[in-house]
């Protein structure tokens, strides 16, 4: 199957710095990834929908000053949270939708995980 | 907004059992349904999917039913093994493509 990456898996850092988080499809083209949040024993919540070569769609109640996507090119999303605090503290998941014909209709594929710890 | 909820949020079944992991969704024009299996500190791993123009499908070990009369959503696993443990999401595909996801069903296997 498919393979998402994501990078890094796990990031510690101190309140008020920026993260970036990659996002790369390994094996195919996709113009369209997603970024989800996912707090402790919770489920995935959509931020937004990352399309190549046009802005993000945010989720409301998602800040797209404090979450910036990038999606500048058909393998490759980044997450950068700005200024982060000790509430954005949580597992940032990435998917890639394959391209039509590729698998199952409409699949996402999702990368590990990025575990992100604000002190 | 629509929602996908499950019932049950642990389910404790014995080596060799078969478990049923429930969902039901709200959003009838939902046309595409997955299941995901997640273990700790992983990202969700696609198991097994179903079109709304169906109401069972079976992969290995795995069937998924599909009520769409109830809207309800089923996951059965047969022979549930040690290695089967884990969270479990349902997620929905609605008419803008996007995946909602279900709160999740923890899933322990007793040895």
């Amino acid at each position: 199957g498919a393979v998402v990456s994501q990078h890094p898996s796990r990031v510690i850092c101190k309140s008020g710095t920026s993260v970036k988080i990659e996002c790369r499809s390994l094996d195919f083209q996709a113009t369209t990834m997603f970024w989800y949040r996912q707090f402790p024993k919770q489920s995935l919540m959509l931020m937004a929908t990352s399309n190549e070569g046009s802005k993000a769609t945010y989720e409301q109640g998602v800040e797209k000053d404090k979450f910036l996507i990038n999606h500048a090119s058909l393998t490759l999303s980044t997450l950068t949270v700005t200024s982060a605090h000790p509430e954005d503290s949580s597992f940032y998941i990435c998917s890639a939708r394959a391209p039509t014909g590729y698998s199952s209709y409409n699949e996402q594929f999702f990368g590990p995980g990025t575990r992100l710890t604000v002190l | 907004g629509e929602s996908v909820g499950l019932h049950l949020p642990t389910l404790s079944v014995q080596e060799g059992d078969n478990s049923i992991i429930n969902c039901a969704y709200s959003n009838s024009a939902s046309d595409y349904f997955i299941w995901y299996k997640q273990e700790s500190g992983k990202g969700p791993q696609f198991i097994i999917d179903i079109r709304s123009n169906m109401d069972k499908r079976q992969g290995q070990r795995v069937t998924v039913l599909l009520n769409k009369t109830v809207k309800h959503l089923s996951l059965q696993i047969a022979a549930t093994q040690p290695g089967d443990s884990a969270v479990y999401f349902c997620a929905e595909n609605n008419a803008g493509n996007m995946l909602t996801f279900g709160g999740g069903t923890r899933l322990m296997v007793k040895p």
